[in-house]
């Protein structure tokens, strides 16, 4: 069970938007910086969006995302089938002194 | 080019131990923190250690607290975890990952901006 809850599975149709939550609580998301995460089968995991709704450098600005209380959300528009992969929250948590992630949610492009 | 490279997985006993490396390259090792997230077989992300750039300040989950140990060598760039009493949920690819911020201590607020292509870690008899 982890500490930050999302979805499962989306699915999408390519050129369309999908959003994917990220829920926690006060001793995590609501007062600390929130993360996303892309990891693709067989690869290592890359870094989407940093400090709630940042972009590193080379990641386009189909991916966004943003924090609202105990919630966090990342959104994709335009999804390609390059898009398929597992996406993860990520935070600090004030209670257990430790980074805490989502479970995880399985992005399908139909 | 910043790399990192793990190694040291494979087949341990339940109860043994093992020590995974990550080798880095390409940036000043000592003024970033590092991490170890390992991801078991269907399961999602989980974050295992943490070290500041100095290896001052160490934080590990409360799934490893006590039997794990991360620790570094700034001289060799290298990060270490020490695995001891392992057991079967511990089977995991392993990954290290690079703090995103410059900081010789541990920074809670620091994301993951680089990762190696991970190491196994199977305990089974």
């Amino acid at each position: 069970q982890s500490v930050l809850t999302q979805p499962p599975s989306v699915s999408a149709a390519p050129g369309q938007k999908v959003i994917i939550s990220c829920s926690g609580s006060s001793s995590n998301i609501e007062y600390n910086i929130v993360s996303w995460y892309q990891k693709l089968p067989g690869t290592a995991p890359k870094l989407l969006i940093y400090d709630n709704n940042k972009r590193p450098s080379g990641i386009p600005d189909r991916f966004s995302g943003s924090k609202s209380g105990t919630a966090a959300t990342l959104g994709i528009t335009g999804l390609q089938t390059g898009d398929e992969a597992e996406y993860y929250c990520g935070t600090w948590d004030t209670s257990l002194s430790a980074v805490v992630f989502g479970g995880g949610t399985k992005l399908t492009v139909l | 080019e910043v790399q990192l490279l793990e190694s040291g997985g494979g087949l341990v006993q339940p109860g043994g131990s093992q020590r995974l490396s990550c080798a880095a390259s390409g940036f000043t090792f000592s003024d970033y923190a590092m991490n170890w997230v390992r991801q078991a077989p269907g399961m999602g992300l989980e974050w295992v250690s943490g070290i500041g750039g100095s290896g001052g300040s160490t934080y590990y989950a409360d799934s490893v607290k006590g039997r794990f140990t991360i620790s570094r060598d700034n001289s060799r760039n290298t990060l270490y975890l020490q695995m001891n009493s392992l057991r079967a949920e511990d089977t995991a690819v392993y990954y290290c990952a690079k703090g995103w911020r410059r900081s010789t201590w541990y920074d809670p607020h620091d994301v993951f901006d680089i990762w190696g292509q991970g190491t196994t870690v199977t305990v089974s008899s």
